[in-house]
C-alpha cells in the first residue's frame, strides 16, 4: 500500500491564498482520485473537493483541487482566506484500500 | 437532504463487543456503497470498512479483520458494524460515510456525525 504525506499545520493571513500538499509515496497519483475533507474543531468531516478537482455544491469556488503528476502529489489551494475556514484538512485517495494523509491544520491568523 | 445518524456507541470493556447503527434518509439507500471511518482521540482519519449494495462484497482494514463485521439492511435504509474482541486501541469517533457512485470504492461524498466508543476497563 502507498501513503499520503501532507504537512503538518500551514498558516496564512485572511484574505490570502494557502496551498496544501498531498505526496503519494507509490504508484500515479494519477491512477485513482484524489478527495479533500475539511473538519472543523469539534465536527465530523466534510467533502470540499472530489475527483481530483470536483467541488460538491454548497463548497465556494475559493476551494480548488489538482494534482501534478510530476511530483506525483495532490493540491488543495483555498484563495480569499476566511477565519471560518481554519480547520484540519485530510487528503484521501485509494487503490486496492482507503488510504488518509495524516491532515494538515489551516490557521487562519 | 442526505442525512447519515450513527448510534451505538459508548464504554465498553477490553474484549467486549459493541454493534453500531447508521440510519440513513434522503437518498436510495439500496443504490450506494457504504463505509465506516474512525478517528481515534487526536488522531487522523482511518478507514475501517466498506460494504457493496446488496452486501455481497466486503472490505476490511486488516487491523479490524476477524473481530469487525459491517453489515446493511436495505429495507431499514440501516448500516451496521458490530465490533468483537475490543481492544484498547479501537477508541475512537466511528463515522458512517456514503460512497460516491461514479468512485464506489474510495470516494467518501457524505459523512454522519460520529459515535464515540471508548475500550477501557
Amino acid at each position: 500500500n502507498f501513503m499520503l504525506t501532507q504537512p503538518h499545520s500551514v498558516s496564512e493571513s485572511p484574505g490570502k491564498t494557502v496551498t496544501i500538499s498531498c505526496t503519494r509515496s507509490s504508484g500515479s497519483i494519477a491512477s485513482n482520485y484524489v478527495q479533500w475533507y475539511q473538519q472543523r474543531p469539534g465536527s465530523a468531516p466534510t467533502t470540499v473537493i472530489y475527483e481530483d478537482n470536483q467541488r460538491p455544491s454548497g463548497v465556494p469556488d475559493r476551494f480548488s483541487g489538482s494534482i501534478d503528476s510530476s511530483s506525483n502529489s495532490a493540491s488543495l489551494t483555498i484563495s480569499g482566506l476566511k477565519t471560518e475556514d481554519e480547520a484540519d484538512y485530510y487528503c484521501q485517495s485509494y487503490d486496492s484500500t482507503v488510504v488518509f494523509g495524516g491532515g494538515t491544520k489551516l490557521t487562519v491568523l | 437532504e442526505v442525512q447519515l445518524v450513527e448510534s451505538g456507541g459508548g464504554l465498553v470493556q477490553p474484549g467486549g463487543s459493541l454493534r453500531l447503527s447508521c440510519a440513513a434518509s434522503g437518498f436510495t439507500f439500496s443504490s450506494y456503497w457504504m463505509s465506516w471511518v474512525r478517528q481515534a482521540p487526536g488522531k487522523g482519519l482511518e478507514w475501517v470498512a466498506n460494504i457493496k449494495q446488496d452486501g455481497s462484497e466486503k472490505y476490511y482494514v486488516d487491523s479490524v479483520k476477524g473481530r469487525f463485521t459491517i453489515s446493511r439492511d436495505n429495507a431499514k435504509n440501516s448500516l451496521y458494524l458490530q465490533m468483537n474482541s475490543l481492544r484498547a486501541e479501537d477508541t475512537a469517533v466511528y463515522y458512517c460515510a456514503r460512497l460516491s457512485p461514479r468512485c464506489p470504492v474510495g470516494c467518501f461524498d457524505y459523512w454522519g456525525q460520529g459515535t464515540l466508543v471508548t475500550v477501557s476497563s
